[in-house]
């Protein structure tokens, strides 16, 4: 299987910080890599697929990066509703598996 | 709009089995993979397996093979995980997924099963 290993676990930030979340695949996966923001009891919901790729309706201060091995989510300037645990993904093979998450504190 | 809606929540006693229901509407049942992930509390998310709706061709991951299974009904545009031998760590939020080209676009808003003696 793919491990995915995301860093760092959880991150402190204040408002208007740019951010950055980094995922480690454990093969190359080229850029088959997406990500999600959760809140506190809800789903997943998707941010960026295809590594860099922004998801219709998702603001622009999210991005993505990476290819290969190493991908990066990064939040430009972070807002009080960016609070939220982060997950990578990788869709190259199944099974398909997630990192472990990130969340992000204020 | 696309629309994914779960089953409630399911409290089972270890060895029972259970199954998590999710209806879909706003597209076309049997046009995309619909996958199930779980989460236990305060962990991560993990992938448990897919089936494609128009076939019923299932793949899972290894570490639930031969206690899960995927099936759908396309005349009620339902997906169904059926879990059995249930374990207290088998605690956990399962959400249905679907997949648009190698991304999970929609979800389900997940069903809490409890698995306790």
């Amino acid at each position: 299987d793919i491990q995915m290993t995301q860093s760092p676990s959880s991150l402190s930030a204040s408002v208007g910080d740019r951010v950055t979340i980094s995922c480690r695949a454990s093969q190359a996966i080229s850029s088959y890599v997406n990500w999600y923001q959760q809140k506190p009891g809800k789903a997943p919901k998707l941010l960026i697929f295809a590594a860099s790729s922004l998801q219709s309706g998702v603001p622009s201060r999210f991005s993505g990066s990476g290819s290969g091995t190493d991908f990066i989510l990064t939040i430009s300037s972070l807002q009080p509703e960016d609070l939220a645990t982060y997950h990578c993904q990788q869709s190259y093979a199944n099974p398909q598996t997630f990192g472990q998450g990130t969340k992000v504190e204020l | 709009q696309v629309q994914l809606v779960q089953s409630g929540a399911e409290g089972k006693t270890p060895g029972a089995s259970v199954r998590v229901s999710c209806k879909v509407s706003g597209y076309t049942f049997t046009a995309h993979y619909l996958h199930w992930v779980r989460q236990a509390p305060g962990q991560g998310l993990e992938w448990m397996g897919r089936i494609n709706p128009n076939s019923g061709d299932t793949i899972y991951a290894q570490k639930f093979q031969g206690r899960v299974t995927l099936t759908r009904d396309t005349s009620v545009t339902t997906a169904y995980m059926d879990l059995s031998r249930l374990r207290a760590d088998d605690t956990a939020v399962y959400y249905c997924a679907r997949e648009w080209e190698l991304r999970f676009d929609s979800w389900g808003p997940g069903t809490l099963v409890t698995v306790s003696s």
